[in-house]
């Protein structure tokens, strides 16, 4: 069962900021937020993770809730090859000391010229 | 940078055949996955390998499958007997613990 809520779909214009929600209301403590990507039916592509504290990378930014209930995906400045389905998704432990991704359906991102 | 390989990238195979599918991780990581997606499904989890065995399956993960390691280097799914809604793309990924995991660009299953 998906952990995470996203809306379906969103537009965004060329260059301006994309941010994407997500809800994770029953997230565990230990429990990191993943964020990726997937362009038509490639590979899920890694853009961003995090734990509790906002993190930032030459992709894009997370911003986390200090209750860890929800986040934002911020994409700085879209381009049109940043049109995709995002997943918010939800690292769980499973035996072996190992994770897990639990993914939901995510949102599907346009990016309009 | 480095990337996980599957292959191959489509298999057609009719209905209760055999498939294997393959992967190279990336080298250095350490705890190995499956993943798979019905078209126009979200992404599911079928199985966990760590340490030379499975850490967790999915219920998906019947005893119509199986993962192999077999040489230190590649990852292998097995169908042994293939259904329809078998139909899917196949993810591989690879990584650890503290860091993100990589995905290979799939297989495209196709059981007719």
């Amino acid at each position: 069962d998906a952990k995470t809520t996203q809306p379906p779909s969103m537009d965004c214009a060329e260059g301006r900021a994309a941010n994407l929600p997500c809800n994770h209301s029953t997230i565990s403590g230990n429990e990191y937020v993943y964020w990726y990507r997937q362009i038509h039916s490639q590979g899920p592509q890694y853009i961003i993770h995090g734990l509790k504290n906002n993190e930032t990378n030459e992709m894009a930014s997370l911003i986390i809730t200090e209750d860890r209930k929800s986040s934002t995906l911020i994409l700085p400045h879209a381009t049109l090859r940043d049109t995709a389905v995002y997943y918010c998704i939800v690292r769980v432990l499973i035996a072996g000391n190992n994770r897990k991704l639990i993914w939901g359906l995510g949102t599907s991102l346009a990016v309009n010229p | 940078e480095p990337e996980v390989t599957q292959t191959p990238s489509h298999q057609v195979t009719q209905m209760g055949q055999e498939v294997i599918l393959r992967c190279v991780p990336i080298s250095n990581h350490l705890y190995f996955y499956w993943y798979r997606q019905i078209l126009g499904q979200k992404v599911e989890f079928l199985v966990s390998f760590y340490n030379n065995e499975i850490s967790e399956k999915s219920e998906i993960f019947d005893d119509q499958f199986s993962v192999e390691r077999p040489d230190g280097s590649n990852f292998t799914l097995k169908i042994r007997s293939t259904k329809l809604e078998d139909s899917a793309m196949y993810f591989c990924a690879s990584g650890g613990q503290l860091y993100g995991y990589t995905f290979g660009s799939g297989t495209r299953l196709t059981v007719v």
